[in-house]
This record gives structure tokens, C-alpha cells and sequence, in this order.
């Protein structure tokens, strides 16, 4: 079963603008990831962030986490064509390496 | 380095066959662990391997099994192959330096086998 909701299902932006995608979960967690695919391949780590933190930056991404409320939200500054995907969170419970994973944020950026 | 290689890439099968995949993770990461993705279900762990245990396993009835090798590389196996077995199976590494590590590290995913039951 899947841990994490995500919001919107779907996505469709322009190019320059920025996209935010929301992440929810139900368990308590040690830290969340968000991954991106494109076309059904694999996937690729974005970012990571710790329960301990509350928000992140890497390029023109931007990660917040709120434990209280158990969300997260990615957001997408100055998005490109090639943004086009779609993004998915994940959660650590543990010191395992299982990740749970949401139900994904199809991402369209309109040239 | 290389990354996560995955073989095959594609792979047609029929109902009741058993099929091996296989999983190269990248060079001295020691953690594998095996996610299915489906249109229906969305991405499901399936299991976890660290020094050729398997530490942690999914909601899978037991076709699912899986190996690690003593070079890291991991195979998963299903036998007595249903439909439902269609799916993109993702591969994963990580660089896990002794099992009680708490701080978890960043999991490289693999392209996937897609594989096809009919």
C-alpha cells in the first residue's frame, strides 16, 4: 500500500513558470525523498530531506517538510520543457532502505 | 561510475513461465533492494539485500524471492508468473556502510525490466 498522497495528480504549466507539487503521508518518518521519472523509466533522486529539517534547496529545486502536519511539498522554480515528468515522494521509516512511495505528480511544462 | 545496470531491459513471458532478473548496482554500494511499478498499484517494495541477507521484505506472496551475490549483485526471481506480474521492475543501490546505520542514504535507481506476461 502506498504511504503518500500526492496533489495534484496532474500538472500543466509554461515554460518559466514554477511548479508546486504536495506530498502527504500517514506514519512517522526519518526522512523523504523526491524522485523524478520520465516515460516510465527510472528513477532519479532529486533531493532528500531529514525529519530534523524543514527546508531544503538544490538548484532551482526547493523542498519544505512539515512533520507536524506530515507533508512536503517540492517546488520547481523557473521550470523547463524538460521538467516534463513525473515526480514522486518517498518515505524512510527506518534504518531499512525500504522506501514508500506516493501515487506521483505528472508534471506537463508547455514550451 | 557506472550506475544501477539492469538486464534485460524487456522481457515477454506467458502465464505459469518464471523469470530471473538481474541487478548490478554501482560499485562499492552494498545495499540492493527491488521495487515493482504498475499503472494500478504505483510503486511497491518488494525487498531489500545488504552482505547477501535480505533485511527487510514487501507485501509479496512468496513467487516473489530474491538473492544477493558476494560482488553485491542482486537477482529476483518470480515463478508460476500471473498477469498481474506485468510491471516495470526497478532495481536500487545504496552505499550502506554497516546494517544499523540509521541515517539513511540516497537509493540510485536503476532503468527497470519491463516485463510482459500474456
Amino acid at each position: 500500500s502506498q504511504q503518500g498522497e500526492e496533489d495534484p495528480q496532474a500538472l500543466s504549466i509554461q515554460e518559466g513558470e514554477n511548479a508546486t507539487m504536495n506530498c502527504s503521508y500517514k506514519t512517522s518518518i526519518n526522512n523523504l525523498q523526491w524522485y523524478r521519472q520520465n516515460s516510465g523509466r527510472g528513477l532519479v533522486h532529486l533531493i532528500l530531506i531529514r525529519s530534523n529539517e524543514r527546508e531544503k534547496h538544490s538548484g532551482r529545486l526547493r523542498v519544505t517538510l512539515d512533520t507536524s502536519k506530515k507533508s512536503s511539498s517540492l517546488l520547481i522554480t523557473a521550470s523547463r520543457a524538460a521538467d516534463t515528468a513525473s515526480y514522486f515522494c518517498a518515505t524512510g521509516m527506518d534504518s531499512s532502505y525500504k522506501l514508500i512511495f506516493g501515487s506521483g505528480t505528472r508534471l506537463l511544462v508547455r514550451p | 561510475k557506472a550506475g544501477v545496470t539492469q538486464t534485460p531491459r524487456y522481457l515477454i513471458k506467458t502465464r505459469g513461465q518464471q523469470v530471473t532478473l538481474s541487478c548490478s548496482p554501482i560499485s562499492g554500494h552494498r545495499s540492493v533492494s527491488w521495487y515493482q511499478q504498475t499503472p494500478g498499484q504505483g510503486l511497491q517494495f518488494l525487498f531489500e539485500y545488504f552482505s547477501e541477507t535480505q533485511r527487510n521484505k514487501g507485501n509479496f506472496p512468496g513467487r516473489f524471492s530474491g538473492r544477493q551475490f558476494s560482488n553485491s549483485r542482486s537477482e529476483m526471481n518470480v515463478s508460476t508468473l500471473e498477469l498481474g506480474d506485468s510491471a516495470l521492475y526497478l532495481c536500487a543501490s545504496s552505499l550502506k556502510v554497516s546494517p544499523g546505520l540509521t541515517l539513511q542514504e540516497t537509493q540510485y535507481f536503476g532503468p527497470g525490466t519491463r516485463l510482459l506476461v500474456l
